[in-house]
């Protein structure tokens, strides 16, 4: 079972900031987020990962809240090529990469 | 520095025919995973090699399913007599070695239809 909870899907204006949201409320404290998304007919992409600082990078913010318990991937100015499936992961840095855990994702649609 | 190539992108079998799919990883990769991911579903573990090692073969189902690394030449899944239930796509991602501070980098996949 996936340790994490995402909505099913969500929807969000070209244009605009996409917030997608995750529930890790067992997260354990030397346990990473990570987020890949998957646009439809390819395979995973990595986007960003962080541990308890707030992260950004080229492709995305993470915000990950006090307690670690949720967190919140943000795409800031969302574009069409942003649809696609998001998956929040969290990780031991001992895990191996086939140790992830991948839930169903949030299918993030992007509307003109 | 090409990606991870899979091929074929799609490949159709009848049942009871063989699939083989084929994994080549990024230059430089010597450790290759492989999942498949049913419809409206996450990817599910299948196989972890290196170089003709088989190092993880936990989530491979125990019969018709097999993995190689060879030494020379790309990895390979290979599913004998193939069931409908087969249908997915299959994806292969490689790595440089295997922790989490190394990513691992997916192909595009083979979706395989089992008619």
């Amino acid at each position: 079972d996936a340790k994490t909870t995402q909505p099913t899907s969500m929807d969000c204006a070209e244009g605009r900031a996409a917030n997608l949201p995750c529930n890790h409320s067992t997260i354990s404290g030397n346990e990473y987020v990570y987020w890949y998304r998957q646009i439809h007919s390819q395979g995973p992409q990595y986007i960003i990962h962080g541990l308890k600082n707030n992260e950004t990078n080229e492709m995305a913010s993470l915000i990950i809240t006090e307690d670690r318990k949720s967190s919140t991937l943000i795409l800031p100015h969302a574009t069409l090529r942003d649809t696609a499936v998001y998956y929040c992961i969290v990780r031991a840095p001992w895990d191996s990469n086939y140790q992830l855990i991948w839930g169903a994702g949030t299918k993030l649609i992007i509307k003109p | 520095n090409a990606g991870v190539m899979q091929n074929p992108r799609h490949l159709v079998r009848r049942r009871g025919q063989e699939a083989r799919l084929r994994c080549s990883p990024m230059k430089g990769h010597s450790h290759v995973y492989w999942y498949r991911q049913l419809p409206e579903e996450g990817l599910k573990f299948m196989v972890y090699l290196q170089k003709e090692n088989i190092i993880d073969e936990s989530g491979m189902p125990k019969e018709r399913f097999s993995a190689e690394f060879p030494k020379e030449g790309p990895s390979i899944l290979r599913i004998q007599q193939v069931v409908r239930g087969d249908s997915a796509a299959y994806f292969c991602a490689s790595s440089t070695r295997d922790s989490s501070n190394t990513e691992a980098f997916f192909g595009q996949g083979t979706r395989l239809t089992v008619v």
